[in-house]
């Protein structure tokens, strides 16, 4: 089945560029939705964005200046870059298919802490 | 674009009925049927629980059952079972071809 693996730096300086990368194994990248979540310590889940295996991407209003997720079909994979960290970006950030909205497989999840 | 509002916390015995809502506005919520539940235990990744208001994935127990009026939906958990204690999150479709979560709610199982 489908399985999704996050993968990136665990530490990020303020005001610097987090990037992350999500492949997926034990199936195609094609004809789906793909979205990046995150999760702050101790708070709930948030929708950053999706990007579509052709390209076409939306993200979420409140961190859209900041965001680009892009898709590179030859190898499976999907990245997130989110730009000008600060504290506030710390969190667990999850990598899902999206189906409708509907997350039916995600990756274990990433921690991602912002400091210098 | 808000976060969908829940309960911070609901509780009950083993073999109980709870039930967590899930309010938005008629721009999510309410416009769409595209609601889903999850359930996430500590340092876990959430797990689908119901998709598109009302639907159950393979695999989760019939226990489980959504449903939604006007802008409010409903995660109904009845026969509660100790290893039901967890967090669990809505999601909506949020138009505009976004997604907007709510902010969780604790279920204890006492």
């Amino acid at each position: 089945q489908v399985q999704l693996q996050e993968s990136g730096p665990g530490l990020v300086k303020p005001s610097e560029t987090l990037s992350l990368t999500c492949t997926v194994s034990g199936g195609s990248i094609s004809s789906y939705y793909w979205s990046w979540i995150r999760q702050p310590p101790g708070k709930g889940l948030e929708w950053i964005g999706y990007i579509y295996y052709s390209g076409s991407t939306n993200y979420n209003p409140s961190l859209k200046s900041r965001v680009t997720i892009s898709v590179d079909t030859s190898k499976n994979q999907f990245s997130l870059k989110l730009s000008s960290v600060t504290a506030a970006d710390t969190a667990v950030y999850y990598c899902a298919r999206d189906y409708y909205s509907n997350y039916g497989v995600w990756g274990k999840g990433t921690t991602v802490t912002v400091s210098s | 674009q808000s976060a969908l509002t829940q309960p911070r916390s609901v509780s009950g015995s083993p073999g109980q009925s709870v039930t967590i809502s899930c309010t938005g506005t008629s721009s999510d919520v309410g416009g769409y049927n595209y609601v889903s539940w999850y359930q996430q235990h500590p340092g876990k990744a959430p797990k689908l629980m119901i998709y598109d208001v009302s639907k159950r994935p393979s695999g989760v127990p019939d226990r489980f059952s959504g449903s939604k009026s006007g802008n409010t939906a409903s995660l109904t958990i009845s026969g509660l079972q100790a290893e039901d204690e967890a967090d669990y999150y809505c999601c909506s479709y949020a138009g505009s071809y976004t997604r907007v979560f709510g902010g969780g709610t604790k279920l204890t199982v006492l």
